[in-house]
């Protein structure tokens, strides 16, 4: 079984671009979750997608969005990038319903300068 | 914020020792979970404890779970150096109210030298 599935694994982006990172959650797993990682703050959720629809959402500015696909694929957007954007990215997945863990895939590694 | 908070923030030991590392959280829980992760790459998910569990074992894991001091801890026993990572409690996720949505520690540093 495939993992979790994120692209680019590496990226360089200019203050006041936008980036646009992917995930390829396992097949079958219907809800994807994404995460920023810093030194600072430490893990912290951004949003979670289940079917198509975001189901719940973390304390982040307008400028960072996501969608997910009929296949449940999901890409997160960052607009007008800001210097403490500069982060690890990571996505997770999951069945959706019950207890269970959440497969996470290795990351995009964002640096903006 | 942060749900979570992991003690200690460091630690280092002995190959074949046994490590411990504790994670205390803030709101009532369905659930807990522990991650490693390795050298800032993707977390790998480690085991999940529901809130009506005190204890719970993987392999050389073990999990406690005591809801009524908001707490856990995470034993590895006889460890190797491939057990060297950060760890991290999670809280949250699906069940919890909290859909998707896992609340993590800090985390712990841990180092096992051969």
């Amino acid at each position: 079984k495939a993992g979790v599935t994120q692209t680019p694994r590496y990226l360089i982006k200019t203050r006041g671009q936008q980036v646009t990172l992917s995930c390829s959650p396992i097949s079958g797993h219907r809800s994807v979750s994404w995460y920023q990682q810093t030194p600072g703050q430490g893990l912290q959720f951004l949003f979670e997608y289940f079917s198509e629809t975001q189901r719940n959402k973390g304390n982040f500015p307008g400028r960072f969005s996501g969608r997910q696909f009929s296949n449940s694929r999901s890409e997160m957007n960052v607009s007008t990038l800001e210097l403490g954007d500069s982060a690890l990215y990571l996505c997770a997945s999951n069945q959706g319903q019950g207890d269970y863990g959440y497969t996470f895939g290795s990351g995009t590694r964002l640096t903006v300068v | 914020s942060q749900q979570g908070e992991e003690d200690p923030q460091a630690l280092s030991i002995q190959e074949g020792e046994n490590a411990t590392m504790n994670c205390s959280y803030k709101t009532s829980i369905n659930n807990l979970q522990w991650y490693r992760q390795n050298s800032g790459r993707g977390l790998v998910h480690l085991i999940l404890i529901r809130s009506n569990e005190r204890e719970k074992h993987s392999g050389r894991l073990r999990v406690t779970l005591d809801t009524s001091k908001k707490s856990s801890s995470l034993l590895i026993t006889a460890s190797r150096a491939a057990d060297t990572a950060s760890y991290f409690c999670a809280t949250g996720g699906l069940g919890s109210g909290n859909t998707g949505k896992l609340i993590f520690g800090q985390g712990t540093t841990l180092q096992v030298k051969p």
